[in-house]
């Protein structure tokens, strides 16, 4: 059964200090690992999408790379901005979305 | 402004109340999706769409169903909604199922309570 999971559930961290999220996953025949951010009240937002191990994405203080086990969001000096709930997702065959149910990010000024 | 709308946005109902949730984006998109989002369980499949008249099941489908006769919309129906559908519910499309170039776009959300 194709299954995601996150950790940790939540992360507290001081802005400036750099921290990972992790999300390992388990699927038969990965098309796509998928990144989100939500804040609260509002839609996901798209962030990235890898699609073979060894893949890396930048976008700004975010890095998103992947292996054949799990994937990892990189946070690079965080603001307070930063704060949000960032999700993983993966997409099968089927084109059938999991998603983990989330790493709550809290960064402090 | 290129958008996936919902409708509507909070919605107070009774057990057995047939309803529709409305889902509508102007991107031309191929894919649609519906989500439900409860606390600890996450985000949650209930059916997709990779085309017009083509519609799938997700990982939670029992009581909902969904059609899609254009391009543009894809409702949810509750046909007879229970407390346990009480849930915060977002549509989502992507441009193409296409390996590479699917990306999904969230519309607000709606948050259903049914009593």
């Amino acid at each position: 059964e194709d299954q995601v999971t996150q950790s940790p559930e939540a992360l507290r961290l001081q802005e400036g200090e750099s921290s990972s999220l992790n999300c390992s996953y388990t699927v038969s025949g990965l098309r796509g690992l998928f990144w989100y951010r939500q804040d609260p009240g509002k839609g996901p937002e798209f962030l990235f999408t890898l699609y073979s191990a060894g893949e890396e994405k930048e976008k700004e203080r975010l890095k998103a790379t992947l292996t054949k086990k799990e994937s990892f969001l990189h946070i690079t000096a965080p603001k307070p901005e930063d704060s949000a709930t960032y999700l993983c997702a993966v997409n099968s065959g089927t084109y059938k979305y999991i998603f983990g149910t989330g790493t709550r990010l809290k960064v402090l000024a | 402004e290129a958008q996936v709308t919902q409708n509507p946005r909070y919605l107070i109902t009774v057990t057995g109340k047939k309803l529709t949730v409305t889902c509508s984006q102007n991107m031309n998109h191929e894919y649609m999706s519906w989500y439900r989002q409860d606390p600890g369980l996450g985000l949650r499949q209930i059916y997709y769409s990779m085309n017009v008249e083509v519609t799938d099941k997700g990982d939670v489908p029992e009581g909902y169903k969904v059609s899609r006769k254009e391009k543009r919309n894809f409702p949810l129906i509750l046909e007879s909604p229970s407390p346990n559908q009480t849930s915060l519910y977002f549509c989502a499309s992507s441009p193409t199922i296409d390996r590479k170039k699917e990306t999904q776009y969230f519309g607000p959300g709606t948050r259903l309570l049914v009593l």
